[in-house]
C-alpha cells in the first residue's frame, strides 16, 4: 500500500489565487513527521514546510501552510496568493517513528502550473 | 551555506558499463541517501548510510551498490548499467534530527543508459 498518496498529477492555478495540493499518508506510528518540498524545473529540491504529528497547530511558513488533519491522515499544502515562480513539482514526504536515520518516504508529486 | 554536490549533472553510459555516481556533503551529516526519481513514481530510496562504512538497503536496491569510506562522501555504483536504470538520481544528507528541513539534496544527476 502507498504510504504517501498525492492524487493530483497536475494542477493549474491563476496567479494571485490560493491553491491546495493534496496529500494523504498511511502509518501506524504515533510519532511521525510530514514534509513538503518544491522542485522547480532546475531540479533542486527545496524544503517548504514541516509538521510533526504531535504539533497541535498547523504549520505555516510565509505563503505556505499545511492543513494537517490527523484523523483523516491528510497533510495538504496550501499556497496563498500564487506567483509565477510557484510553478514547479511539489512532493509530500513522511518520516515514520523515531528512526534517527531520517529516511523519508515520498509521494509521486503534483506538478503545479501558475497561469498569468 | 550548506551544500551537497554531485559529480555530474548529466551522464550518458552504455548498457553493461560500470557507473559511479559521487556525492559529497560539507555539513558533517551522519546520514546520507540515494534516491531515484521517475515520473509518476516520485522519489524512491535506493540505499542509505548512517555512518562511515555502514549502509542499509532502501526500497529498490537491486542493481545498485554503495560505498561510504569517508563521512562526507557517498557513492552509488551501478555494477552493470541497464536501460531501466535511466533516471534522475538524487543524493541527500541529514543530521537525523526531528523537524525541518529534513533532507538536504544535491542538484541531481540525470543518467541515460543507452
Amino acid at each position: 500500500a502507498q504510504k504517501i498518496t498525492q492524487t493530483q498529477p497536475g494542477m493549474f492555478v491563476q496567479e494571485k489565487e490560493a491553491v491546495t495540493l493534496d496529500c494523504t499518508y498511511d502509518t501506524s506510528d504515533q510519532s511521525y513527521g510530514l514534509f513538503w518540498y518544491k522542485q522547480p524545473s532546475s531540479g533542486e529540491m527545496i524544503f517548504l514546510i514541516y509538521q510533526g504529528s504531535y504539533d497541535e497547530q498547523n504549520a505555516t511558513e510565509g505563503r505556505y501552510s499545511l492543513n494537517f488533519q490527523k484523523a483523516r491522515k491528510s497533510a495538504n499544502l496550501v499556497i496563498s496568493a500564487s506567483q509565477l515562480g510557484d510553478s514547479a513539482m511539489y512532493f509530500c514526504a513522511m518520516r515514520e517513528g523515531y528512526d534517527s536515520s531520517y529516511k523519508l518516504i515520498f509521494g509521486s508529486g503534483t506538478r503545479l502550473l501558475v497561469r498569468p | 551555506d550548506v551544500k551537497v554536490t554531485q559529480s555530474s549533472r548529466y551522464l550518458v553510459k552504455r548498457t553493461g558499463e560500470k557507473v559511479f555516481l559521487e556525492c559529497v556533503q560539507d555539513m558533517d551529516h551522519e546520514n546520507m541517501f540515494w534516491y531515484r526519481q521517475d515520473p509518476g513514481l516520485g522519489l524512491r530510496l535506493i540505499y542509505f548510510s548512517y555512518d562511515v562504512k555502514m549502509k542499509e538497503k532502501g526500497d529498490i536496491p537491486e542493481g545498485y551498490s554503495v560505498s561510504r569510506e569517508k563521512k562526507e562522501r557517498f557513492s552509488l555504483i551501478l555494477e552493470s548499467a541497464s536501460t531501466n536504470q535511466t533516471s534522475m538520481y538524487l543524493c541527500a544528507s541529514s543530521l537525523g534530527l526531528a523537524g525541518g528541513p529534513g533532507l538536504f539534496f544535491g542538484p541531481g544527476t540525470r543518467l541515460t543508459v543507452l
